[in-house]
């Protein structure tokens, strides 16, 4: 699996839009882009996933470069609620034969009141 | 429905015994992922379970092991345990084998003295 890079940390204002960035260079064709994130002290919780077109649900949007190359989870409307660890991970579709969610560091978005 | 729910929350075991945890699915779901969090190493996958066959491996030694029953609820077991396996022990579960879509539990803390 292609590896990511993702800032740390980040801040926003509650109310405010929060854009997460995600680098994956060298994501592969087949390889799909998976956001998930932890809430402290719960398991991580499934956001969004896309290819190569951009993506949206109830919670998120998903940006993805023509290139492939980049990412951007937007939170529309980011609320206290949603301070939490985020991951970005890249990873062959469903019914890949190495499975597996390799999970890096991921950023800590803090919304602020 | 309900999530994925595992059992115990909260163990505390000795350097050299052996636990057992359970994981139980989303109803329909037939994929299960045992996956283990730790401050220093964050999330790490350990194994995954499909139709009671696991086709996945991490890269965890043989003390690490699990099964899948056939209704898709599963277990894993680590032996002789050691300080270094303390840990949160998360299952996220999937309709099918690497699924897009992997909901997780809350975790079993595990806590070795």
């Amino acid at each position: 699996d292609a590896k990511t890079t993702q800032p740390p940390s980040m801040d926003c204002a509650e109310g405010r839009a929060a854009n997460l960035p995600c680098n994956h260079s060298t994501i592969s064709g087949n390889e799909y882009v998976y956001w998930y994130r932890q809430i402290h002290s719960q398991g991580p919780q499934y956001i969004i996933h896309g290819l190569k077109n951009n993506e949206t649900n109830e919670m998120a949007s998903l940006i993805i470069t023509e290139d492939r190359k980049s990412s951007t989870l937007i939170l529309p409307h980011a609320t206290l609620r949603d301070t939490a660890v985020y991951y970005c991970i890249v990873r062959v579709g469903s019914g890949g034969s190495n499975y597996k969610l390799t999970f890096g560091k991921g950023t800590l978005l803090t919304v602020n009141p | 429905k309900a999530g994925v729910t595992q059992t115990p929350r909260y163990l505390i075991k000795t350097r050299g015994q052996q636990v057992t945890l359970s994981c139980s699915p989303i109803s329909g779901h037939r994929s299960v992922s045992w996956y283990q969090q730790t401050p220093g190493q964050g999330l790490q996958f350990l194994f995954e379970y499909f139709s009671e066959t696991q086709r996945n491996k991490g890269n965890f030694p043989g003390r690490f092991s699990g099964r899948q029953f056939s209704n898709s609820r599963s277990e894993m077991n680590v032996s002789t345990l050691e300080l270094g396996d303390s840990a949160l022990y998360l299952c996220a579960s999937s309709l099918w084998t690497s699924g897009n879509e992997q909901y997780f539990g809350p975790g079993t803390r595990l806590t070795v003295t």
